[in-house]
């Protein structure tokens, strides 16, 4: 089946620097994905949506500024966290949308886990 | 307001009992997806529902679709410590969008 990754699995930073998780579709080319946020024994919540070749759209309460995000290539999506605070610290998961059997497909990444010191 | 309302939100059973999960919610869904998830991975999709009526079976699991496409259930036979894990259920309005919205989860621990 189709395989999403993620790089780093865990990260640790320190209050005030800037991390960057990448998203990468292997063996599918994705326009469309996703970034979500996760807190423990809680749902995903969804923060936006990567476009390839535009800008984001960010969910309400998601500030643009501070979650930057990337989408340069068919088969790459980047989250920035800018300026990290302890409240950051969360379980990031990206998911990415197949269409090559003519229906959407959404696979899930395996998440990276960002924890601000 | 949680758009998808899971129920119940946590459930603890022993192995070889059945269970269901319930997803209900107001809004009519083009089609819905429900997922497991394991501590620090990502969810894995179970199955996808679009069809009001649609039943859908793997192996011991049963997933149901709601008539009004408004809600769907997850039925579980026999369970076993390997179903442990988080269930969340996703709408989405539009086929072709991929984008959609999730439940609060079901956390499920069997015990041998």
């Amino acid at each position: 089946g189709a395989v999403v990754s993620q790089h780093p699995s865990w990260v640790i930073c320190k209050s005030g620097t800037s991390v960057k998780i990448e998203c990468r579709s292997l063996d599918f080319q994705a326009t469309t994905m996703f970034w979500y946020r996760q807190f423990p024994k809680q749902s995903l919540m969804l923060m936006a949506t990567s476009n390839e070749g535009s800008k984001a759209t960010y969910e309400q309460g998601v500030e643009k500024d501070k979650f930057l995000i990337n989408h340069a290539s068919l088969t790459l999506s980047t989250l920035t966290v800018t300026s990290a605070h302890p409240e950051d610290s969360s379980f990031y998961i990206c998911s990415a949308i197949n269409r090559d059997g003519g229906e959407d497909e959404q696979y899930f990444g395996p998440g990276t886990r960002l924890t601000v010191t | 307001t949680q758009l998808l309302e899971q129920s119940p939100q946590f459930l603890s059973i022993q192995e070889g009992e059945n269970l269901t999960v319930y997803c209900n919610s107001s809004s009519v869904f083009s089609s819905l997806q429900w997922y497991r998830q394991e501590p620090g991975e990502g969810p894995v999709l179970l199955v996808t529902v679009v069809t009001g009526g649609e039943v859908k079976k793997l192996k011991r699991l049963t997933f149901q679709f709601g008539d009004a496409r408004k809600d769907s259930s997850l039925h579980i036979t026999a369970a076993q410590p390997g179903d442990t894990g988080l269930y969340l259920c996703a709408g989405a309005f539009n086929t072709n969008a991929g984008k959609s919205t999730f439940g609060d989860g079901t956390t499920l621990t069997v015990k041998p």
